[in-house]
Parts: C-alpha cells; structure tokens; sequence
C-alpha cells in the first residue's frame, strides 16, 4: 500500500530534550516536506526537500533541523524543544508537481 | 502571494442532506487539492483536481481553473463526513509548497 508513514503519532516531552521525527515513504517520490499545524495559524511548512541531499527551509524553521540521506526518509530533528514548538506535526511526499500525499501526523507536547 | 478562501467556515448538516465547499483562488494554479481532516487529526486525500470535474463514490469537485474556483459536492452526508475540509493549492515556484484554505468544518448530526 503506498503511503506515507510518521513515528511517533504522540509524544509528550520537557523542553530541552532532543527528538526525533521519522518519515518515511514508499513511492519513490522526489519532494517531501515537513508542515506543522497550529490553531487559527492552519498548516505551515517548515523543511522541504527535493531530492536527497537537497533540502531548504520551508517558512517557519527556526528551532528545526532535516536530513536527506535516503529517498524514502525525511527526519524532523528539535535539538532543543520548547514549548512553543508544541503543535500538530504532518510529513508530506510528491512526485515533482505532483498531488501530494500526508502522513498521519505527529501530536507533539513540549512542558 | 497566492491566497486561498474557502466558504462556508461553519457547517452543520442532518445526516442525509448535501451540501456544497467552495474554494477561491487568487491566481492561476495548475492543480488543487481537496483533503478531508478528521476527528483525529490525519489528513485525507479526496481529489486531486487541476480542472474539470471527478467523483468518488458520495463525494465530487469540480475545478473551473479560469475563474479561479472549485467546489466540493457532498452528497447524502453521514456522521462519518464530520470534520474539516481544506483546499490546498501549489505556490508558483514554490516546489510544490501547498498554499491551504482555512478550512470549512463540517458537523453532520444523525
């Protein structure tokens, strides 16, 4: 089944604590991207990646890191969370143009 | 940049009856999506629709490109269609960086 895949779908964790969020996808898409969705704000992309080894900053990536070392997966590292990086997080994957496919979000909470 | 506004905000609907999303778009796009968001947070895909008209099963959209519009048809709704609905559209040269509506949510009663 083709499909885009997040782990872990909740974490409760204390600022300062380092995380990480997989992604990983099984259909050879180029483009995938990291969103993060907060009430009355919607859904707003914060990492990018073309292809592997390529990556941009999205519009909010402060406090962010990403790595592309393989096609298939798309990291989303916090060094050092706080709370205001409490929020809903979504990975997506495309083909380049292409209709893009959603993971199923990451519930994060940083006390 | 692209702006996106998508109508009703609110809608409450007896299970049975249809209803109709609309999705404005301030400039050209050469695709729109429609995803379904549901009461536990995951994003659903529906369509996937550039122009022209698709349906799946209850559910239809239409995208009429050069009046910068589309519209979601939901027929004979059930409970299971409660939550929110966005249309999401590509930023021009933005590598495929979605522009998404603020939603319609949309409560189906039985």
């Amino acid at each position: 089944e083709a499909q885009v895949t997040q782990n872990p779908r909740y974490l409760i964790t204390v600022t300062g604590k380092k995380l990480t969020v997989t992604c990983s996808q099984n259909m050879n898409h180029e483009y995938m991207s990291w969103y993060r969705q907060d009430p009355g704000l919607g859904l707003r992309q914060i990492y990018y990646s073309m292809n592997v080894e390529v990556t941009d900053k999205g519009d909010v990536p402060e406090g962010y890191k990403v790595s592309r070392k393989e096609k298939r997966n798309f990291p989303l590292i916090l060094e050092s969370p706080s709370p205001n990086q409490t929020s809903l997080y979504f990975c997506a994957s495309s083909s380049y143009r292409g209709e893009q496919f959603f993971g199923p979000g990451t519930r994060l909470t940083v006390l | 940049g692209i702006q996106v506004e998508q109508s009703p905000p609110d809608l409450i609907l007896q299970e049975g009856a249809n209803s109709t999303l609309r999705c404005n778009f301030s400039d050209s796009v050469n695709n729109l999506q429609w995803f379904h968001q549901n009461p536990w947070g995951q994003l659903i895909n529906l369509f996937y629709i550039p122009s022209g008209t698709k349906q799946n099963g209850r559910l239809s959209a239409t995208t009429v490109a050069t009046e910068r519009y589309s519209l979601l048809y939901i027929s004979s709704s059930q409970t299971t269609d409660s939550g929110v609905y966005f249309c999401a559209v590509p930023l021009s040269g933005g590598y495929n960086k979605l522009i998404f509506g603020a939603g319609t949510r949309l409560a189906v009663h039985p």
